[in-house]
């Protein structure tokens, strides 16, 4: 059974940084690409950031560009995400998720629970 | 517009169908997914490419599409079936598109 576990989210002051987790279990973690999506509260899912399966390409939302980091760690089966100089903006739900390529589309095929950030002094 | 459109609520009572719908141009060029999402536990992926169901997804639960509309039915909704519905694309230019999210309510 695939199995995403998010980790790491908190209560934050604006400007400060936090580091999420996520660990998978049930499928061979190197061969799938992973990303981050985000609910900020009472509001919809809104993509941030992906990683290729060996880690070697990257690619994020504009509205995190230059603050986030997305990584990896095939070793440990681990996906995380940096996130710095956080805003209320950032403030929401974080979601681990697995992506599929087929050869004519592109979908999320598991997500995790979720850990929640929230940005407030 | 590149956009996906859903209605904020649906609701309908025990037994009925519900159809939470998906309107956008890319509709017809690009394949739509459909998420169900109970808070406080992970969504999961109940269509994929228009019309597919995973394993484990309830034969009530189905796809459809025409044109600009893609259609999410649940026939014979169950109480189990109220929660967040959101369709999902990756348009022309691959940037990744979630609807609104629809929130069901069967009472």
């Amino acid at each position: 059974e695939v199995q995403l576990v998010e980790s790491g989210g908190g209560l934050v002051q604006p400007g400060g940084s936090l580091r999420l987790s996520c660990a998978g279990s049930g499928f061979t973690f190197s061969s799938f690409r992973m990303d981050w999506v985000r609910q900020p509260p009472g509001k919809g899912l809104v993509w941030v950031s992906r990683i290729n399966g060996d880690g070697s390409s990257t690619r994020y939302a504009d509205s995190v560009k230059g603050r986030f980091t997305i990584s990896r760690d095939n070793a440990k089966n681990t996906l995380y995400l940096q996130i710095n100089n956080l805003t209320a903006e950032d403030t929401a739900r974080y979601f681990c998720v697995r992506g599929v390529r087929t050869g004519m589309t592109f979908y999320f095929d598991h997500w995790g629970q979720g850990t929640l950030v929230t940005v407030s002094s | 517009s590149d956009e996906l459109t859903q209605p904020p609520s649906v609701s309908v009572s025990p037994g009925q169908s519900a159809r939470i719908t998906c309107s956008g141009d890319a509709l017809p060029k690009k394949y739509v997914h459909w998420y169900q999402y109970k808070s406080g536990q992970a969504p999961v992926l109940v269509i994929y490419e228009d019309t597919k169901r995973p394993s484990g997804i309830p034969q009530r639960i189905s796809g459809s599409i025409s044109g600009t509309l893609a259609t999410l039915t649940i026939s014979g909704a169950q109480v189990e079936d109220e929660a967040d519905y959101y369709c999902y694309l990756t348009d022309t230019n691959g940037n990744h598109r979630f609807g609104g999210g629809t929130k069901l309510t069967v009472l």
